[in-house]
Formats: structure tokens, C-alpha cells, sequence
């Protein structure tokens, strides 16, 4: 069976330390995969979404980026965080236009 | 870009069924209708989808309209546990079925 592994649960850093998130899929090949950000009460915010290795699509400018290094392997990455990436990251995958699947997400505080 | 449009917050009494609309009338005619619900502190869980005919499963059913300009979802007996954000959002084949959420909808269930 497919799964999702996002880690760390929780995470807090320093203005201006780096960030590296990482999410793997399991059970499955050339998922679609998602980084999502969700402030507090808000909404889901799209992030960033990749199709292939090496492939990634950005939705917002801001000082985060992400890579796939691999078919299975998605990264979210900042090399300064700021107060406003504070938030709940969750990564998810789809196979195609079929139901996604969502890590348990990483809690985010920049102090 | 294709959108959804959802009530803020819903209420309903247990047991009873609940039906929760979403209008998309920008869709397009390959756009799948997704519904996915979000409990606290936890990733998004899929719910159910369709593309032109109504879809039922074991969590709920889903009714389309004949224009695919809206739908709605369907519990039929709330219960406490289904106290959530509930999103509906389209899946757009030809821009990679990426999955855009809006703020959703807050349902309550009341004892």
C-alpha cells in the first residue's frame, strides 16, 4: 500500500536559520507531489508541485523553495525563514486526477 | 484558474443528514470535482469525487448537477466525529491536476 512520511511533526527555528523539510512516498512511482502551507484558521495555500524528477512548479514567490531529487522524494527548503513562514507544511501525493494522499504535516514556528 | 465557492460554516444535528454545496461554475468539462475534509492539527483526508455522474462511498455521496456547475456533498447521518473544514476543489487534468483549495467550509455538528 502507498504511503506518506513528512517529518519533523513539529519544528521551531530562528529568524534567519535555514529550513529543510522532506517528504516520501511509498508504494508508488512518478506521484504528482504538493507542498501546502496553512496559517493559523486559514486556509490550504499551494506552495509548490512537481510532476518528475527535477520538475517543479512554484506558486508563490517568497524565500522558499523546493526540490525532487528523487521519484519518491520532495524538499522544502528556505536558507532564511522569516516571522511569516510560521505555519502548518503539508506534502501530498496523487497519482493522477485520482484522490491525493496527505502527510500529517509539520508545524512550523519562526520565533 | 478553476474555483470553488463554499459556504463559511454549516451546523447540523447528529444523526441527521447534512448537504454540503459547492458552486465551480468555471469548470471545465475534463475538471474532476474533489472533496477532501480537514480535521484539526491533521492533513487533509479525501472524501470522495466525481466527474459528471453522482458518486456514492462508504464516507458520503456526491451529486453533481447536470451542468457540472456545482454539487453537493452528502452525509447522511452526522455524526460528532464529522466535525471539519470540508473543501471542494477541482482537479484540472490540463494543468497537471494540480489542487488549489479555498477556505472551505466549517461544519459543526451539534449532540
Amino acid at each position: 500500500s502507498q504511503t506518506i512520511h513528512q517529518w519533523p511533526a513539529t519544528l521551531v527555528q530562528p529568524v534567519g536559520s535555514p529550513l529543510s523539510l522532506e517528504c516520501t512516498v511509498e508504494g508508488t512511482s512518478n506521484p504528482n507531489l504538493y507542498w501546502y502551507r496553512q496559517a493559523a484558521g486559514r486556509g490550504l495555500q499551494l506552495l509548490f508541485y512537481s510532476v518528475g524528477i527535477g520538475q517543479i512548479s512554484s506558486e508563490v514567490p517568497q524565500n522558499l523553495s523546493a526540490s525532487r531529487p528523487q521519484d519518491r522524494q520532495f524538499i522544502l527548503s528556505s536558507k532564511k525563514l522569516l516571522l511569516s513562514d510560521s505555519g502548518f507544511y503539508l506534502c501530498a501525493w496523487s497519482p493522477t486526477h485520482t484522490e491525493a494522499f496527505f502527510g500529517q504535516g509539520t508545524r512550523l514556528t519562526v520565533v | 484558474d478553476a474555483k470553488t465557492t463554499q459556504p463559511n460554516s454549516m451546523e447540523s444535528n447528529e444523526e441527521e443528514p447534512v448537504h454540503l454545496p459547492c458552486n465551480h461554475s468555471t469548470i471545465s468539462g475534463t475538471d474532476y470535482i474533489h472533496w477532501y475534509r480537514q480535521l484539526p492539527s491533521q492533513g487533509p483526508e479525501y472524501v470522495i469525487h466525481g466527474l459528471t455522474s453522482n458518486v456514492n462511498n462508504r464516507m458520503a455521496s456526491l451529486a453533481i448537477a447536470e451542468d457540472r456547475k456545482s454539487s453537493t456533498l452528502i452525509l447522511h447521518r452526522a455524526t460528532l466525529r464529522d466535525a471539519a473544514v470540508y473543501y471542494c476543489i477541482l482537479r484540472v487534468p490540463s494543468n497537471n491536476n494540480d489542487m488549489r483549495f479555498g477556505a472551505g467550509t466549517r461544519l459543526t455538528v451539534k449532540p
